[in-house]
C-alpha cells in the first residue's frame, strides 16, 4: 500500500488559513493524491484531489511538491464547522478502486 | 435525498448472535464498499464490491459475509458476532473508475456495539 504521514493533530484560530501538510515519498507517477475530512459523528466526505499540478475547489486547494513527494491541503479562512479529522490518501491508479486510509490529522479550530 | 444510507444507525447486541447492516445508494455508482473503524478512528476497507461481483476482500474473518443483491445495495451479514466487532461501520460507493480519480461517497455509518 503506498503510504502517507501527517501531523497527528493540529490547530487554527477561526477565519485564518490552515495548512495541513502529508508526505507520500513512495507515491508513483501515476498515483493520485486524495483529501477526504471526516466531521465529528459522520462518514469520510470528498474534499480534493490532484496528480501534478495545484488544485483548487470551493472547499480547499491542494498545492503539491514539483517532486509529488509531499502535498499541503489549504483551507483558506477555517470556520468551526472545519473542524475534523483530514485524511491524505494516495489512490493508486492500476490497482483496485480501494483506499487505504492513514490515521490522518485532527483539525480543531478556536474560536 | 441521502446519497448513501445505511440501517440501523446503531445496533446494540450480544456476543453470538447474528445481525445485519444494510446499505443503499441511489447515486448510480457502480461499486460498492464496507470499511469498519474501530475505537482508535483508523479506518479499514473490508470489502469491495463491483456490480454485484465481490472484487476486494481485505483478510476479513469469514463470519462477515458482504451479499449484494443488485448494483444499489451492499448488505453485510455477520455471524457469531464477537466483542472485537464492535465499532462503526461505514458503507461507501463509487463509480468504479479504474482511475485514479475516482470519488466515494459514504454513508452515516453504524454504530455496533457487542457486549
Amino acid at each position: 500500500d503506498a503510504k502517507t504521514t501527517q501531523p497527528n493533530s493540529m490547530e487554527s484560530n477561526e477565519e485564518e488559513p490552515v495548512h495541513l501538510p502529508c508526505n507520500h515519498s513512495t507515491i508513483s507517477g501515476t498515483d493520485y493524491i486524495h483529501w477526504y475530512r471526516q466531521l465529528p459523528s459522520q462518514g469520510p466526505e470528498y474534499v480534493i484531489h490532484g496528480l501534478t499540478s495545484n488544485v483548487n475547489n470551493r472547499m480547499a486547494s491542494l498545492a503539491i511538491a514539483e517532486d509529488r513527494k509531499s502535498s499541503t491541503l489549504i483551507l483558506h479562512r477555517a470556520t468551526l464547522r472545519d473542524a475534523a479529522v483530514y485524511y491524505c490518501i494516495l489512490r493508486v491508479s492500476n490497482t483496485g478502486n480501494q483506499f487505504y486510509f492513514g490515521t490522518g490529522t485532527s483539525l480543531t479550530v478556536i474560536p | 435525498d441521502t446519497a448513501v444510507s445505511q440501517t440501523p444507525k446503531y445496533l446494540v447486541t450480544q456476543m453470538g448472535n447474528d445481525k445485519s447492516i444494510k446499505c443503499e445508494q441511489n447515486l448510480g455508482h457502480d461499486t460498492m464498499y464496507w470499511y469498519k473503524q474501530d475505537s482508535k478512528k483508523f479506518l479499514k476497507i473490508m470489502f469491495s464490491y463491483n456490480n454485484k461481483e465481490l472484487i476486494i476482500n481485505e483478510t476479513v474473518p469469514n463470519r462477515f459475509s458482504p451479499k449484494s443483491p443488485d448494483k444499489a445495495h451492499l448488505n453485510l451479514h455477520i455471524n457469531s458476532l464477537e466483542l472485537g466487532d464492535s465499532a462503526v461501520y461505514f458503507c461507501a460507493s463509487s463509480q468504479g473508475l479504474a482511475r485514479g480519480t475516482d470519488t466515494q461517497y459514504f454513508g452515516p455509518g453504524t454504530r455496533l456495539t457487542v457486549l
